[in-house]
């Protein structure tokens, strides 16, 4: 079975401008997770998309939005960029149908905004 | 909301000595999950943990689930320079799916 994918691995982007961040997921999962990891803060969950809607939310600006689609790739948008959103953006893979499935998670997109 | 804290925030360990770190919940969890992140790559699931006061062992690895389930820990024995990464715990709280992680333990290992 493949991984998790995303694409692309890096970006450098300026202030201001918007990114867009894509996940495919391993074949027949269906939820994605999203995660922003910074050095000494660990894993800042930004949202949650199963069966193409959203289903979990953490404590990000408006400027963080996703979707996902019918099979199951989901995408990660962040508008208005500041420095602030330099990071590595993992997102992560499970079945999504309990809350004991572990998730698998992508390489990771490192995004530097300057 | 659900906080995760995990103790300590850094390991620097001898080779072949022994540590232990410590993983906190503000909530009740459903289950805890470890994961490990090597220098440079992703979170990798190492264990799970269901049950109250669940122990499980991988090789040099002992996994704990705290009799209440809101902690748990993972200790480690002689040491080697392979254990180096960050160290996650992470967990759901009772019917939530959502999984909050903690910061992490990032452990160093001195030849």
């Amino acid at each position: 079975k493949a991984g998790v994918t995303q694409t692309p691995r890096y970006l450098i982007k300026t202030r201001g401008q918007q990114v867009t961040l894509s996940c495919s997921p391993i074949s027949g999962h269906r939820s994605v997770s999203w995660y922003q990891q910074t050095p000494g803060q660990g894993l800042q969950f930004l949202f949650e998309y199963f069966s193409e809607t959203q289903r979990n939310k953490g404590n990000f600006p408006g400027r963080f939005s996703g979707r996902q689609f019918s099979n199951s790739r989901s995408e990660m948008n962040v508008s208005t960029l500041e420095l602030g959103d330099s990071a590595l953006y993992l997102c992560a893979s499970s079945s999504g149908l309990r809350n004991t499935d572990t998730q698998y998670f992508g390489p990771g997109t490192r995004l530097t905004v300057l | 909301g659900q906080q995760v804290m995990q103790i300590p925030q850094y390991q620097h360990v001898q080779e072949g000595e022994d540590f232990t770190t410590y993983c906190n919940s503000s909530t009740t969890l459903s289950n805890i999950q470890w994961y490990k992140q090597r220098p440079g790559g992703h979170p990798v699931f190492l264990i799970q943990l269901v049950k109250s006061g669940e122990v499980k062992k991988q090789k040099r690895l002992t996994f704990q689930f705290g009799e209440a389930k809101k902690n748990s820990s993972l200790h480690i024995t002689a040491t080697q320079t392979t254990d180096v990464g960050t160290y996650f715990c992470a967990g759901p709280a009772t019917n939530d799916y959502k999984l909050s992680f903690g910061a992490g333990t990032t452990v160093t290992v001195r030849a």
